[in-house]
């Protein structure tokens, strides 16, 4: 079954540390991308790549880093420097030039 | 500053009536939109999407209409059914590709 799988699905981290958020996908697709979910409010893209080894930031690139070493994989590291870690966390795919993306079913970080 | 907005959090409908979501936009450049749904635990899922090349895109029970000059977008779910009961997300894409604004969604009750 092609998806997209993010692990794990709930994840604690105590203040100060740097956690990574994993996301594989097997859908063959270009494009990866990172979102970030508060309460109340919309997604907002934290990273996205449209082929291994680049990336872009997007709105809220601030206190994350990701990688794109393998087509299938798009990692994202929660840094310290991220002021307010604690959120839901979705990644996504895409084949490049079309819109519609698929979704992960997500991880909800909480820092404490 | 929020350019997509879904200004009802909540929407309650009988099933089997028409249930009709709201979106406005204020970014002119925005010339792609979608509608996404998503259950609780899970990612969101592609619903239907339109271009501003039309003002209207049917698919089974579901239509968007889409109106440039008052910059708004309304999804339409005829009739509804209990299965619609879910989180809807509309976003709008122009400027670049890949980055969607996302508004902060309506949750859809669907009663009996």
């Amino acid at each position: 079954d092609g998806g997209i799988t993010q692990s794990p699905k709930y994840l604690f981290r105590k203040e100060g540390q740097n956690v990574t958020l994993s996301c594989e996908q097997n859908l063959n697709h270009d494009a990866m991308y990172w979102y970030r979910q508060d309460p109340g409010q919309g997604l907002r893209l934290i990273y996205y790549s449209q082929i291994v080894n680049d990336f872009q930031k997007g709105d809220i690139a601030e206190g994350y880093s990701v990688s794109r070493e393998k087509k299938e994989s798009f990692p994202l590291t929660v840094t310290s420097a991220q002021k307010n870690p604690t959120a839901f966390y979705l990644c996504a795919s895409s084949i490049v030039l079309l819109y519609e993306q698929y979704f992960g079913p997500g991880t909800r970080l909480t820092v404490t | 500053d929020q350019q997509v907005k879904q200004n009802s959090p909540s929407l309650s409908v009988q099933e089997g009536r028409i249930s009709i979501l709201n979106c406005d936009y204020t970014n002119s450049m925005f010339d792609y939109f979608l509608w996404y749904k998503k259950y609780p635990a899970e990612g969101p899922t592609f619903l239907i999407s339109i271009s501003s090349i039309k003002d209207k895109n049917e698919d089974g029970r579901f239509t968007v209409f889409l109106n440039k000059s008052a910059k708004h977008l309304s999804l339409h779910i005829v009739p509804s059914q209990p299965g619609d009961s879910a989180v809807y997300f509309c976003a709008a894409s122009g400027e670049s590709w890949g980055k969607f604004q996302f508004g902060a969604g309506t949750q859809v009750v669907v009663t009996p």
